[in-house]
């Protein structure tokens, strides 16, 4: 069975810091991979998603992930965070487009202005 | 931008009486799904749903749970029997060949 580990459940940074959560998979097969975002009060929203090609995919407000198929990894990155920023994220993975998605345990991300 | 809605957004019940969780998916998607996540818990899947029927299920999906699309549009959650240990946030999502979008989920408060 598909499991998804992030490494941190707690980050805090000052406004302007680089942002880096980490998120590993075990699957031996395919998989689409995506970074959800829960910004306080409000719903899951796709941050952003890889599902083949170029390793590196961008996302919106500035954020990116780098899928290394040889680490199980897809880490998500922000060079210089801002407040909005504050929120939790969620990496995810399914097998195939339409399969059921599993959830990494979340990272919350506290920036401080 | 399309969205998925759910109601209510707070839903606070008695141990043992039955709840409707209702969730409008976007009118293109073709599948359907229920998460949840219990507080300071990962969010777990629960059930897919495609062409009219359960798709795909989790072992928290036991017989106390059930799932209906009854007018084409919307697409419920049933738990008929509720436990105190079904308090959680309850998320629907819709995909269609690309990735999912949920919704703002319902809070169940199981007292």
């Amino acid at each position: 069975a598909q499991s998804v580990s992030q490494h941190n459940h707690h980050v805090i940074l000052s406004e302007a810091a680089s942002l880096e959560l980490g998120c590993n998979y075990s699957y031996g097969g395919t998989v689409n991979l995506f970074w959800y975002v829960q910004y306080p009060g409000q719903h899951l929203q796709l941050l952003l998603k890889y599902f083949s090609g170029d390793p590196l995919v961008k996302g919106i407000k500035g954020f990116e992930a780098e899928f290394i198929k040889s680490k199980f990894s897809f880490n998500l990155r922000k060079p210089s965070v801002q407040w909005s920023d504050t929120a939790e994220y969620f990496c995810a993975v399914n097998e195939a487009a339409g399969n059921k998605l599993t959830f990494g345990g979340g990272t919350r991300v506290l920036v401080k202005p | 931008e399309p969205e998925v809605t759910q109601t209510p957004s707070h839903q606070v019940t008695q141990m043992g009486q039955e709840v409707i969780l209702r969730c409008v998916p976007i009118s293109n998607h073709l599948y359907f799904y229920w998460y949840r996540q219990i507080l300071g818990q990962k969010v777990e899947f629960l059930v897919s749903f495609y062409n009219n029927e359960i798709s795909e299920k989790s072992e928290i999906f036991d017989d106390q749970f059930s799932v209906e699309r009854p007018d084409g549009s919307n697409f419920t959650l049933k738990i008929r029997s509720t436990k105190l240990e079904d308090s959680a946030m309850y998320f629907c999502a819709s995909s269609g060949p690309s990735f999912a979008f949920f919704g703002q989920g319902t809070r169940l408060t199981v007292v």
